[in-house]
């Protein structure tokens, strides 16, 4: 069952580009949608969560919830070789100790 | 920042043996879970775990597995009679429910090869 998919990349930058990353699913009920950070053999760390549709900005960082179009984005702004990781969507419905349906990954890498 | 931990980082096992892995999640927290990647796969849910009893469960969690709060601090994750296929890195999450937003925290990982 494919809830939620994410294109594994790779994805190779040059520094300072500005980096667009996306995700697409089919349940309409999910309703909170988190972008984590994933280095190598690591946890995935949380970058950004939003909830519904909107958008959301942290710094280089710019989250985008589209639920008409069941698609979500992240931005990255003046990418950095430290940016250089595999970033996770992940998605769930609104209620506590509810599972996260993650994408695949997509490996982004950014060349100084 | 508080964090998870996880112990061991990594587990070697025989096909058949029980493993159980460790988590401490973040002190303040009130639901736990377990998910495991299979190398070059996604990120999977397993199991979550509320007030001393397991709220959710995918199919992956079958009989072979079980989960525990032993005291205070601590959440385990049981694997009986473990399969090849119970290779995995396997991840401890932690959240607090606000009452809006439910943000998982989590752990470092668990390598687990089982030969």
């Amino acid at each position: 069952q494919k809830e939620v998919e994410q294109d594994p990349g790779p994805l190779s930058v040059p520094e300072g580009a500005i980096v667009s990353l996306n995700c697409t699913y089919s349940n309409s009920a999910f309703q909170y949608f988190m972008w984590y950070r994933q280095y190598s053999r690591k946890g995935p760390e949380l970058l950004m969560y939003t909830y519904s549709s909107g958008n959301k900005e942290d710094g280089r960082f710019t989250a985008q919830v589209d639920k008409s179009s069941k698609y979500i984005s992240l931005f990255i702004r003046d990418s950095q070789p430290s940016d250089s990781a595999t970033y996770l969507c992940a998605m769930s419905e609104d209620f506590a100790g509810n599972q996260f349906y993650f994408g695949t990954g997509t490996s982004l890498t950014v060349i100084p | 920042e508080p964090e998870v931990t996880q112990t061991p980082s990594h587990q070697v096992t025989q096909m058949g043996q029980e493993v159980i892995l460790r988590c401490v999640p973040i002190s303040n927290h009130l639901y736990f879970y377990w998910y495991r990647q299979i190398l070059g796969q996604k990120v999977e849910f397993l199991v979550s775990f509320y007030n001393n009893e397991i709220s959710e469960k995918s199919e992956i969690f079958d009989d072979q597995f079980s989960v525990e709060r032993p005291d205070g601090s601590n959440f385990t994750l049981k694997i009986r009679s473990t399969k090849l296929e119970d290779s995995a890195m396997y991840f401890c999450a932690s959240s607090e429910w606000s009452g809006v937003t439910d943000t998982q925290y989590f752990g470092p990982g668990t390598r687990l090869t089982v030969l």
